[in-house]
This record gives structure tokens, sequence and C-alpha cells, in this order.
């Protein structure tokens, strides 16, 4: 059984650039939610989707935007980059059950993104 | 907002010590606690986590964690070290929501040195 697959695993962009990030949820899951790692730090949550609408967010500001297909796959999309956009970014998904307690998410091995 | 603290940016073991990483979390209620570990160059894998149920929680690769509302304290640990243990650990903390949508809060995370 597959788990979270994400793809490029590795790539480089300049600043200004955008970038494409995508995200296949492990079999069975139907949301999504994205986290930044920076070097040295714990992930930090950018936004999750369900039915291929935003469900939370995180402080990320607008330039950071994704998309969720029917098939729940997902994207990442950061615009104008920064320096400070260069991180781990991983993607994680659930299976959504209200009320059955903590989802547990299982996580890809992520994209790192390097700003230079 | 929630927050969680990892004291120790590293700790090291010996081989067969017994392994003790602390974590503790700010929530105005009793939250969701999670132990993930990363491996290098992998996503994060859960270990174990804390909903409410016996307050010391067992999880895989023998960890355990005991969860004290009274030190609003969820420290790991293993009473014996293995060289496989060597890894990067974080306490993570989500609310009690029952929306079915799970965002986490991550700690800074602490990194397990193990010597033969």
């Amino acid at each position: 059984d597959a788990g979270v697959t994400q793809s490029p695993t590795h790539l480089i962009k300049t600043r200004g650039q955008q970038v494409t990030l995508r995200c296949s949820p492990k079999s069975g899951h139907d949301t999504v939610s994205w986290y930044q790692q920076a070097l040295g730090q714990g992930p930090q949550f950018i936004f999750q989707y369900y039915e291929e609408e935003e469900r939370q967010r995180g402080n990320f500001p607008d330039r950071f935007s994704g998309h969720q297909f029917p098939n729940y796959s997902s994207e990442l999309n950061v615009n104008a980059l920064l320096l400070g956009d260069s991180a781990l970014y991983l993607c994680a998904s659930s299976l959504r059950q209200v009320g059955s307690g903590a989802n547990v998410l299982t996580f890809g091995a992520g994209s790192r993104l390097t700003v230079l | 907002a929630q927050s969680v603290t990892q004291l120790g940016s590293h700790v090291s073991v010996s081989e067969g010590a017994l392994v003790l990483l602390r974590c503790n979390y700010s929530s105005s209620v009793p939250p969701y606690l999670f132990w993930y570990v990363q491996y290098p160059n992998q996503g994060l894998q859960l270990l174990l986590k804390y909903t409410s149920a016996a307050t010391l929680v067992k999880g895989i690769n023998g960890f355990e964690a005991e969860f004290k509302k009274s030190e609003t304290s969820f420290h790991l640990t293993k009473p014996s070290a293995h060289m496989s243990d060597a890894a990067e650990y974080f306490c993570a903390v989500s609310d009690r929501g029952n929306t079915g949508f799970q965002k986490l809060v991550f700690g800074t995370g602490t990194r397990l040195l193990v010597s033969p």
C-alpha cells in the first residue's frame, strides 16, 4: 500500500519565481494538509483541503495557495518566491472522521525547496 | 493559542540507556498530544498519541509517554536505547474539535544521538 507520495523530491528556484509541489494521499484518505519545515525547526501548518475546498489555513501569506482535485490529490503553489521560502514542504493525508477523536495524519517524505 | 515546548534540542545517550525526551504543552483544555519521529530524508512517522484514554500511552518501537495534566507534560521515554533510535523527535498538539479536521502544532524538535 503506497503511502503519501510527493513530487518533486528536490528543486531549486530563484527569487521571484513560482513553484508547484504535488501530493498524492494515502489510499482511502480524503483530506490533505500541507506543512512547511524550515531547517532546524518543527513543521508549521500551511493549509488543509477537503472536498476540493480549503478548510483551515495557518499564518501564511496569500502567496501560498493550493488546490485539491477530485481524486484527492493536491498541489501547493508558492508565488513570488523569497529566500525565506527555502524549506522542506510536507504533505500529510488523513481520513476525515467527525467526532471520532484525533485523526491520524500520514506524512510524505517531503519536497525540499531551495530558493537562491 | 496552543503550543508545545521541547526542552533540549539535542539529547545524547549510550546504547542501552534510558531515553527521556521532554515535552510541555500550553493549552486551556487538555488537548490531543502526539509524538512523531523523523529519520533523515524521510517524512514524519507517528510514534504514539494521547486522546484522553489511559494517561500512559504505549507506542511503536518500545516508546511510551505519560500525560500529566498537573505538569502539562507529555514526556517520551524508552527503557533501552538502540542505535536505530537516532533521529529527530517532534512533540505536537491539536485541539479537541470534533470537525474531523486535524491541525497539528509542532515543537522545535529534539535530535536523539545514540552512541555505542
